[in-house]
């Protein structure tokens, strides 16, 4: 099925791991996103990449890393976890910016301990 | 800074009944406002994308509205079934690159 695909969907990591979440679209979307949702605080943007090759902050951005592999992927690294990072984490692309609609992945729950 | 406010939080209602779920948005200068539906342990589906020109969209038995004026969008479900159970969020685009998302209503339509 077409669409946005996510991995892992589950994850504890301890403070101070790191780890990568990887997400990829076949959808030949040209933008991609990865935003966390908290409760009581709705989803917020950490990174985007609105082409491939370009890479931008969104909200909350600190303690992230991204990389846009291909048109294709587009992962999220996070370097040393902290307990604050315990989220869930979504992926979304679509065609070209948000004037098209987004697609989203069904996420990633990571808990720091 | 362009802050998105749903009510109410929660909603429980039986079938059979139609509802209107509310959005607000304290900054009209928008590109777009998309509604979401979100089942538990899921990603987000979108349902409607109204553009910041238009007044209203339709799709099915749902019905969205915008009144960028006043800063508010509406989304009327009719007929609700069991089905429609779910978390329903409301985001603007203030610009191309990304959305503010409200932190959702919680609908529970029984039997």
């Amino acid at each position: 099925n077409a669409g946005v695909t996510q991995t892992p969907k589950f994850q504890v990591l301890k403070t101070g791991q790191s780890m990568t979440l990887q997400c990829a679209q076949d959808m030949n979307h040209n933008s991609m996103y990865w935003y966390r949702q908290d409760p009581g605080m709705g989803l917020r943007l950490i990174y985007y990449s609105a082409s491939e090759g370009t890479t931008d902050k969104g909200e909350v951005p600190n303690g992230y890393n991204v990389s846009r592999l291909n048109k294709r992927e587009f992962s999220l690294r996070l370097e040393s976890a902290a307990p604050s990072q315990t989220s869930v984490y979504f992926c979304a692309s679509s065609e070209a910016s948000v004037l098209y609609g987004y697609t989203f992945g069904s996420g990633t729950r990571l808990t720091v301990v | 800074k362009q802050e998105v406010t749903q009510i109410p939080a929660a909603l429980s209602v039986p079938e059979g009944e139609n509802l209107v779920l509310n959005c607000s948005f304290t900054d009209s200068a928008i590109y777009n406002l998309q509604w979401f539906r979100q089942d538990p342990g899921k990603g987000l589906t979108s349902l409607l994308l109204i553009q910041s020109s238009q007044r209203e969209q339709t799709s099915g038995r749902l019905n969205a509205s915008l009144d960028k004026s006043s800063g508010r969008s509406t989304l009327y479900i009719a007929a609700s079934q069991p089905g429609d159970s779910a978390t329903y969020l409301c985001a603007v685009a203030p610009n191309t690159d990304k959305l503010i998302f409200g932190t959702g209503t919680r609908l529970q339509v029984f039997p």
